[in-house]
């Protein structure tokens, strides 16, 4: 079946940086876009950016301009993301999600199960 | 600021139907798609496109949009019902995409 797997959960200082990975099984890896979306303790879902299937693009919400870096290796089938400089304020759960889109809509299936990143000193 | 707007809370009775909406500009060129999640879970998808429920989701969940807005329907709420509920969809730019807030909806 369809399965996106996180890494485990982080903690880390303010300035650090942390590295999250999501590996994909049960599908084609390299024909599908991955979307990371994070969500802070009692808040909703943050888009933070994707990447596409060859790993060669990444579009990254304006947030998290020059702090996130969205990497693929497809001989893996697993995506990274990295953010830096982090703060308190980036204390969250990080997801990955697939995307599929048709007919003017696009959604995220499946998610990955999440990691929690706690930022503290 | 989000571009989706969604009420906070609805509630519903047991049984009873419940609209849940989303507004947006970006709704009058694009379709929602709608996530439930539960407590420690993550989300999950209930209703995307036009007329689409991925398998595995009940047929009380329904979607429809109409000019700038989006609604997810649970026809029969059930207690399991009892979730946020988030929409989704590319934004104005096209460049990017955006979630709503949520809406907590709570099954009395």
């Amino acid at each position: 079946q369809v399965q996106l797997v996180q890494s485990g959960a982080e903690v880390k200082k303010p300035g650090a940086s942390v590295k999250v990975s999501c590996k994909a099984s049960g599908y084609t890896f390299t024909s599908y876009w991955m979307h990371w979306v994070r969500q802070a303790p009692g808040q909703g879902l943050e888009w933070m950016g994707l990447i596409n299937p060859s790993g060669s693009s990444t579009t990254y919400a304006q947030n998290f301009q020059g702090r996130v870096t969205m990497t693929r290796d497809t001989s893996t089938s697993t995506d990274y993301m990295e953010l830096s400089s982090l703060r308190s304020e980036d204390t969250a759960v990080y997801y990955c999600a697939r995307d599929s889109s048709g007919g003017n809509s696009w959604w995220l299936d499946p998610w990955g199960q999440g990691t929690l990143v706690s930022v503290s000193s | 600021s989000s571009e989706l707007t969604q009420d906070p809370a609805v509630s519903v009775a047991l049984g009873q139907t419940v609209r849940i909406t989303c507004q947006g500009d970006c709704l009058r060129t694009y379709y929602a798609s709608w996530y439930q999640q539960k407590p420690g879970q993550a989300p999950v998808l209930v209703f995307y496109g036009k007329n689409n429920r991925p398998s595995g989701i009940p047929d009380r969940f329904s979607g429809s949009s109409s000019g700038n807005t989006a609604s997810l329907t649970i026809t029969g709420a059930q207690a399991e019902d009892e979730a946020d509920y988030y929409c989704y969809s590319r934004d104005s730019s096209g460049k990017h995409w955006v979630f709503g807030g949520g809406t907590k909806l709570t099954v009395l």
